[in-house]
């Protein structure tokens, strides 16, 4: 079975500054898709970013970016310029071509001013 | 704003009773998904559904149904309802089954 793992419960980034965010899968398929999705005090899920599988590319969305690696199963969101308005849960989430979205157990993410 | 609209937003109910979750897709979206997020368990698969038909189950309890109706929104009931049930109930779509799922605003039942 697949599984979603991020080691990282709780972070804190001063205003402005970078930081990363850990998350690993585990899976024996080759074709899939990964996401991070921002989940803040409002408790909407919103997509942040998202990776295909068959993409050697990082996949970037302004601020936010992706260190993909497939052989070690590790998928790192970065987030560039850290704003008050990134303060909220990060889920890593991984999804097979057609089937459910598993999700990590999230990473809270705090800016501090 | 994702484009997927949930009701209600709050439920609140006793135990053994019976509620009724309401989701409508995306325009063109024809795949619903719904998932639970507790505390303990976090966010949880439940259940697939695509253009009427059940696609796949999750760890969904057999006190809970779902339907997909013609028009594509979707329905999630909950019976026999418990304290554990008490979670932000969530429902996304996409337009094939496959790829991003969009997420609605969740409707949370509280189970007093």
């Amino acid at each position: 079975a697949q599984t979603v793992t991020q080691s990282q419960p709780e972070m804190s980034v001063q205003e402005a500054e970078t930081v990363t965010l850990s998350c690993t899968y585990d899976t024996s398929e080759s074709d899939y898709y990964l996401f991070w999705y921002k989940q803040p005090p409002s408790r909407q899920m919103i997509l942040v970013i998202r990776q295909e599988a068959y993409k050697q590319q990082n996949a970037t969305e302004n601020r936010f970016s992706v260190n993909f690696q497939k052989a070690a199963k590790s998928f790192s969101l970065k987030i560039s310029d850290s704003q008050l308005g990134d303060a909220a849960m990060y889920f890593c989430a991984y999804s097979n071509r057609d089937d459910k979205i598993i999700f990590g157990k999230g990473t809270r993410l705090h800016i501090l001013p | 704003d994702s484009g997927v609209t949930q009701t209600p937003k709050h439920l609140i109910t006793a135990t053994g009773q019976r509620v009724t979750l309401r989701c409508s897709p995306r325009s063109g979206d024809l795949s619903v998904y719904w998932y639970q997020q507790s505390l303990d368990q976090g966010l949880q698969f439940l259940i697939h559904y695509y253009n009427g038909e059940e696609r796949a189950k999750g760890n969904i309890l057999e006190r809970f149904s779902a339907q997909q109706f013609p028009d594509l929104h979707s329905e999630l009931n909950l019976s026999s309802l418990e304290l554990g049930d008490s979670a932000l109930y969530f429902c996304a779509s996409n337009p094939s089954g496959v790829g991003t799922q969009y997420f609605g605003p969740g409707t949370r039942l509280l189970v007093l």
